[in-house]
Formats: C-alpha cells, structure tokens, sequence
C-alpha cells in the first residue's frame, strides 16, 4: 500500500462541473503539497498546506490532519484544467512522497 | 522572475554516451532538486542540494552525477545509461529545503524528456 493514496485515478468532466479529488496518507507530515503536471510534463505547484484551507482563483485545498486527508476542488471547472494532479506530502523527516496522480480530462 | 529553467527539453543518447542535463533558477533559492520521473508514475526525488552541497542522495546509481556549480545552477551529469533511464528529469527549487513554512513551495522546471538506445 502506498503511503500517499489518490482518488479517483482517473476523472472526466463536463465543462462547468464542480471537481473533486482526494488524498489520504499514513504516515506523519509537516506538509502537503498539491502540483499540477501538463502533457509535456511540466510540474507547477498550486497549494502548500499544512492546516485547514486556501484558495486561489477557482481552486481549493482543504487538509484536516487528524483524519489525514487532503481535498482538492475546482469550481466551474474548464478544458484548460485538463492535467494531472499530484499529492505530496512532507513527512516529519523531510522526505517528500509523492501520490500516484489523478489524471483529469474537462471536455467543453 | 519564479521560472526554473532546463535544457535540453529532449535528449536521446546510447549508452556509450557521457551527456549532461542543465537546471537553472534566479528566484535566490538555496535548494535544488532532481527528479526522475517515468511515464504515467509520480515523480521520484533523486537528489537534494542545500546551499550548494549534497544533501540527499536517495542511493541514485553512479551513472548519475549531479553538480551545482553555484546557487544558481544544477547540472546532472550522465555516463553509462541503460535504456530503463529513459525517463522524464524535472528539476524543482526552494528557498530552503530546512525552512518549511507555510510559504514554502518547489517551483518545478519544464523537464528534460531523456530516451537512452
């Protein structure tokens, strides 16, 4: 079992819909990272978290510690959001795990 | 300027060949890393460097030599690769790799796409 879990693996969507993916993971963290890679394989970081919740634009982080849990959403999701979305967690030793990604497809 | 720069975007090269990968940020960050990332997998850290020494190392084979040069600069050196290196090497920087606050992030390169024959 990996130590950072993601789902779903896969996602489409209607443009306009309200999306969600989420992170579970099992071992202890100083912080969470959710990234966004694009075809051609560029990594850009949207949220550093390490409590409660941000937002930018149309994206929300959400983590709760306790239940070890991360929540990504987009709100009126559109095609260009089209990526794959990573997790990744900092452990308490600074190690960096990463999740196995979630790959989303937002259709016009 | 938050950009981290990397060349080439694509390599290919026999497992003769002695090639290098090069990294670049001018955002001040003190901590550079390389990733090795295959297709359709979540990357994977290779090494770390903290005020231009070597931080981590996550046991990566001889066959690849990182260098930093000066804090500006991240070269990964390639000598003896075997094709199961063809793979995706993303560069990522941060202002310090001890200083996790909440405004700490990687910003990560475009990649050097690398197919080994």
């Amino acid at each position: 079992k990996n130590e950072v879990e993601q789902s779903p693996q896969n996602l489409t969507a209607q443009e306009g819909e309200f999306i969600t993916i989420n992170c579970s993971y099992s071992v202890g963290i100083s912080a969470l990272h959710w990234l966004q890679q694009h075809p051609g394989g560029g990594i850009v970081s949207l949220f550093m978290l390490s409590s409660g919740k941000k937002k930018h634009g149309r994206l929300i982080a959400t983590i709760n510690i306790q239940e070890k849990h991360s929540s990504l959403h987009i709100t009126a999701s559109h095609p260009r959001d089209s990526a794959v979305y990573i997790c990744a967690v900092r452990e308490n030793t600074d190690k960096l795990i990463f999740g196995t990604g979630t790959r989303l497809q937002v259709f016009p | 300027d938050t950009e981290v720069t990397q060349t080439p975007k694509h390599l290919v090269m026999g497992m003769t060949n002695k090639k290098s990968l090069k990294c670049e940020q001018h955002m001040g960050h003190r901590a550079m890393y390389w990733y090795k990332q295959k297709a359709k997998k979540p990357p994977e850290l290779m090494f770390v460097y903290s005020y231009e020494k070597l931080s981590i190392n996550e046991s990566v084979p001889s066959r690849f030599s990182p260098e930093c040069p000066n804090s500006s600069l991240l070269n990964l050196h390639l000598h003896a690769l075997q094709p199961e290196d063809s793979a995706l090497y993303l560069c990522a920087s941060s202002q310090d790799v001890l200083a996790w606050t909440e405004e700490e992030t990687q910003y990560f390169g475009p990649g050097t796409r690398l197919l080994v024959l």
